[in-house]
Order: structure tokens, then sequence, then C-alpha cells
């Protein structure tokens, strides 16, 4: 069975700084997808980034990248330039390469942008 | 953009008594679920939904839910007797290969 594993509940960092969200997983699939999903206090899922577990190269989107570690079985989320709108709780997530497969989610990181 | 719609936002209920969440899909999608998230706890799968059936559900899915896709557009989640641990968000999804797409949620207080 797939688990996805973030070991830190919370995080606090000053505005305009960088940081980065730490996530493990474990599966024995060799295709899937990771993703990084943002819940603020409205506590909409909404869909940070996206990897495909095939390609090298680290997903980017505006401020947000990814360090994708397939061995290592490791996907960090960075955030750069951090806005006090990026307040949230962020969860990893995982899901197999079968088009009804279920996503599997980390318990989440609580990130707390201080002004 | 098209959305997953989730009605009502906002459900009270008396224990013991049934409820049911509405969803609209995205319309080319084939492929839904219901995810619930407990207040301060992770996401978690209910039931996934494809060609009309029920392909997987999770431990949590007892014989008190059941879903049901009445007029091929709606995707509906009824609890049959809510109990106060029913009390949590629901999330419905549709997917279009792996992209996921999220319901804003109803958050459904048992009381």
């Amino acid at each position: 069975a797939q688990t996805v594993t973030q070991s830190q509940p919370e995080m606090s960092v000053q505005e305009a700084e960088t940081v980065t969200l730490s996530c493990t997983y474990d599966t024995s699939e060799s295709n899937y997808y990771l993703f990084w999903y943002k819940q603020p206090p409205s506590r909409q899922m909404i869909l940070v980034i996206r990897q495909e577990a095939y390609k090298q190269q680290n997903a980017t989107e505006n401020r947000f990248s990814v360090n994708f570690q397939k061995a290592a079985k490791s996907f960090s989320l960075k955030i750069s330039d951090s806005q006090l709108g990026d307040t949230a709780m962020y969860f990893c997530a995982f899901i197999k390469m079968n088009r009804d497969d279920k996503i599997i989610f980390g318990k989440g990181t609580r990130l707390h942008i201080l002004p | 953009e098209p959305e997953v719609t989730q009605t009502p936002s906002h459900q009270v209920t008396q224990m013991g008594q049934e409820v049911i969440l509405r969803c609209v899909p995205i319309s080319n999608h084939l492929y839904f679920y219901w995810y619930r998230q407990i207040l301060g706890q992770k996401v978690e799968f209910l039931v996934s939904f494809y060609n009309n059936e029920i392909s997987e559900k999770s431990e949590i899915f007892d014989d008190q839910f059941s879903v049901e896709r009445p007029d091929g557009s709606n995707f509906t989640l009824k609890i049959r007797s809510t109990k106060l641990e029913d009390s949590a968000m629901y999330f419905c999804a549709s997917s279009y290969f792996e992209k996921l797409f999220f319901g804003s949620g109803t958050q459904l207080s048992v009381l």
C-alpha cells in the first residue's frame, strides 16, 4: 500500500523568505504522480503543482517548485518569495498511474507566513 | 475554467437523520470520488465511482453510506443515519486521467 509522510506538522517563515516543505512517500509502483495541494482557511483544495514520476525534470509553477528525488522517494515543495496569501495547510499527495485509482494524502503541513 | 460544484456548502443535521450531499462533476470527466476531512486531520478517501458503479471504497464507507449518479450529471453521497463522528468537510472530486479536481466542499455538522 502507498503511504505519504509529511514530517513537519507546522512551520512559520517571514514574508519574502523561501521555505521548503518536506514529503516522503512509499510505493512499489514505478509510474505515478505526485502533487502538492494547498488548503487555505476556506478549506478549499487547490492544486499547487504536479510531478510525473517518469519525468526527471522538477516541476515549476511560478514561485513554487519541487525537488523530486525518485530513488529516495522524496518530493519537497519550495516556495520562493513567500507571500501572506501562502498561509495555508499544504498536503502532499500520491496517485498511481491508473485512471481510476484514489489519491493518497499526507497529514499536511500548516504553513504560517509572518508579516 | 470548469469546476466541480458542491451543494450545500454547509449542512447541519440531527444525529440519526439522513443527509444527501450533492455534487456536479466536470462534464467530460468519467471518474468521481468522495473524500472527507475531519477538522484538523488529513483528507481521507471514501469512495470512487466509474461507469455507474463503485470501483473502490474505504473501510470508512460502511453500509450507512451510498453514492448515486441519478441523472447523468449529479453525483450524490447519502448518509442514512448520521452519527456525531460523521461531522466533517466532505469533498467531491472528478478526474480526467490523473488530473483530479476538487469541489469546494460541504461542511457537515451533526448535532
